[in-house]
């Protein structure tokens, strides 16, 4: 299972776009790369989901270069209700393969004025 | 559309007593999960359900632990006895397929335990 590398937390103000990067240096050539985001008292909410290249929905997009060793989730334009936590996670998405959803402890992304 | 229900969302118990949690999953989902959280960390999968089998307790302390899963639908995941370390998020979700381990999974708002 790949073991994911992110920032503890990251600061940003409204208006900036925010990226957060996400290192997997040993991802395997089935797993895939799922953002999610979580608000405090909450349960984590699905963002986005990618294998390569270039992901964009209607709230971020997701940048894998073609080594696939690294991931970055970019926000455009903060708001403070973008303040949460992140987590990245990569596995495959195949079940039966002894794949274990590991959300980690994420990046704590805080969003001022 | 209704989202994954979690009741209740609290509950304070004494350690060595029994405690159980409810999750009723989006209509029509057939894959659930329980998670375990604490403080400053990401989720833990405990238990995995396609339809009513569970397809992944690899994570579940079945000293303790115990989940049922009956007709598909809804789920209750129980302590018994309950112990200070259990004290955490209990989160319930759900996805709409099977076999698929990273699908998109929707989240319950969760129970805070505490056990004293």
């Amino acid at each position: 299972l790949a073991k994911t590398t992110q920032p503890i937390s990251m600061d940003s103000y409204e208006g900036q776009e925010v990226n957060i990067t996400c290192s997997h240096n040993n991802i395997a050539t089935n797993d895939y790369i799922t953002w999610y985001q979580q608000f405090p008292s909450q349960g984590p909410r699905f963002i986005i989901q990618g294998y390569k290249t270039k992901v964009t929905n209607e709230v971020a997009s997701l940048f894998i270069p073609a080594d696939r060793k690294s991931s970055t989730l970019s926000l455009p334009r903060v708001s403070l209700s973008d303040t949460a936590v992140y987590y990245c996670l990569v596995g495959d998405i195949r079940t039966g393969g002894g794949n274990k959803l590991t959300f980690g402890t994420g990046t704590q992304l805080k969003v001022e004025l | 559309e209704a989202g994954v229900v979690q009741s209740p969302r609290y509950k304070i118990i004494e350690k060595k007593q029994p405690v159980a949690f409810w999750c009723n999953p989006i209509s029509g989902h057939n894959t659930l999960y329980w998670y375990l959280q604490n403080l400053g960390q990401g989720p833990e999968l405990l238990i995995r359900y396609e339809n009513e089998e569970a397809v992944d307790d690899s994570q579940l302390p079945k000293d303790r632990f115990s989940a049922e899963r009956l007709k598909g639908v809804d789920s209750t995941l129980k302590i018994q006895p309950a112990e200070l370390g259990d004290s955490a998020v209990y989160l319930c979700a759900s996805s709409p397929r099977t076999g698929l381990a990273f699908d998109e999974q929707f989240f319950g708002p969760g129970t805070r335990l505490t056990v004293l």
